[in-house]
């Protein structure tokens, strides 16, 4: 099975700060990689699809990239409403999902 | 806008059944997949398993496979997921989540708000 880790686990930050969440996975999933959002007592939010591609509606200070089997989100400047957990999700074998990285104040 | 309504909370005692239903709205059901997501207290997303809407093909996680059933009913645009035997390690919001592709790139792109299903003597 392929294991997705994620690091950091949590986070620091504050408003305007450029954050990195990084993804990565025990084997190759070419740009089978997407990000979601969660908010506490909500269902998760697609982010990012195929590692870079911006789901609909979503602003564009999210975005991704890929380096071999390492993924990355950013978030360009850190907004009020972006403080959430991130999980990144591979879609290469099966819909497993990272464990999550918590963004807090 | 796309919909996804899942039934309302259960107890269940530890050997017993749930199915939690998932009721798609607004879009055609059969062109899309439901997966099934759940997520236990203060923990992350763990993947279910996934059933076509359209040939009701399903593939399970291993971790739940011979313990889970998922179905759906086109007629109403329904999908159930059954988990049988359960245990205390059950208990967690399980989540429908609409299964969508472009090309060969599958993701969730709409959930449900969730099913709190506790399971406890």
């Amino acid at each position: 099975d392929i294991q997705m880790t994620q690091s950091p686990s949590s986070l620091s930050a504050s408003v305007g700060d450029r954050v990195t969440i990084t993804c990565r996975a025990s084997q190759s999933i070419s740009s089978y990689l997407n990000w979601y959002q969660q908010k506490p007592g909500k269902a998760p939010k697609l982010l990012i699809y195929a590692t870079s591609s911006l789901q609909n509606g979503v602003p564009s200070r999210f975005s991704g990239s890929r380096s071999g089997t390492d993924f990355t989100l950013t978030i360009s400047s850190l907004q009020p409403e972006d403080f959430a957990t991130y999980y990144c999700q591979q879609s290469f074998s099966t819909l497993t999902f990272g464990p999550g990285t918590k963004v807090d104040i | 806008q796309v919909q996804l309504v899942q039934s309302g909370a259960e107890v269940k005692k530890p050997g017993a059944s749930v199915k939690v239903s998932c009721k798609a709205s607004d879009y055609t059901f059969t062109d899309y997949g439901i997966s099934w997501v759940r997520q236990a207290p203060g923990q992350g997303l763990e993947w279910m398993g996934w059933i076509s809407a359209d040939n009701g093909n399903t593939e399970y996680a291993q971790k739940f496979q011979g313990r889970v059933t998922m179905t759906t009913d086109t007629s109403t645009s329904t999908a159930y997921m059954e988990l049988r035997s359960l245990r205390s390690d059950d208990t967690a919001v399980y989540y429908c989540a609409r299964l969508a592709a472009v090309g060969v790139y599958w993701y969730f792109d709409f959930w449900g708000r969730g099913t709190l299903v506790t399971v406890s003597s």
